[in-house]
């Protein structure tokens, strides 16, 4: 069965580094999506990305973080300046077409700890 | 803001018992749910979808949605240790796939 996968698993990084999260949406979707999920918190969207460009984007998502889809396969998260309540598990998704009743899949996540 | 509102758990049920897990939704335009299962300290995993009003079943799983009461809920019949996880109900809000998440509700399925 078709998955998102997302590397790595685990992130530790000192405050004030740059981070790039990486993620391998499902091969047919077009619409590619970060959720973060600070621990004990609701899955909160950050952003999401259609034809190489930002569709959407929530007060969380900032100056500091940045999407690219660099190639025709990977999906990339980066964090700018990490600081220390960036540390969290961010999930990236993906869905085949745009619209409310569309499924959005998850990948594994990877867990970012800023110290 | 819109909003998807669960009651956090844990919520306790002998293996064997339905499990009735609810949510609320503040955003009357929303037409579908959708709920996911998250083990913990994994990913989220879509178990059920429902768009239209009433009841939509899937083995074990029944889903229903009234938007008269803005109001939509999971059944599992005859839960499993398995089962014990965290149940995440979400809604589309705004124009796109946005989704909005709940805070979960806490299943433990007690043998």
């Amino acid at each position: 069965e078709p998955e998102v996968t997302q590397t790595p698993s685990h992130q530790v990084t000192q405050m004030g580094q740059e981070v790039i999260l990486r993620c391998v949406p499902i091969s047919n979707h077009l619409y590619f999506y970060w959720y973060r999920q600070i621990l004990g918190q609701k899955v909160e969207f950050l952003v999401s990305f259609y034809n190489n460009e930002i569709s959407e984007k929530s007060e969380i998502f900032d100056d500091q973080f940045s999407v690219e889809r660099p190639d025709g396969s990977n999906f990339t998260l980066k964090i700018r300046s990490t600081k220390l309540e960036d540390s969290a598990m961010y999930f990236c998704a993906s869905s085949e077409a745009e619209g409310r009743s569309e499924k959005l899949f998850f990948g594994s996540g990877t867990q970012l700890s800023v110290l | 803001q819109k909003e998807v509102e669960q009651n956090s758990g844990p919520l306790s049920v002998p293996e064997g018992a339905i499990a009735s897990l609810n949510c609320t939704y503040s955003d009357r335009g929303s037409q579908s749910f959708f709920w996911y299962r998250q083990y913990s300290g994994k990913s989220p995993e879509l178990i059920m979808f429902i768009y239209s009003n009433g009841d939509k079943e899937d083995g074990r799983f029944t889903a229903q949605l009234n938007k008269a009461s803005q109001y939509v809920s999971l059944l599992i019949r005859d839960s499993q240790p398995s089962d014990s996880a965290t149940y995440l109900c979400a809604g589309p809000t705004g124009g796109g796939n946005k989704l909005t998440f709940g805070t979960g509700t806490q299943l433990k399925v007690e043998l």
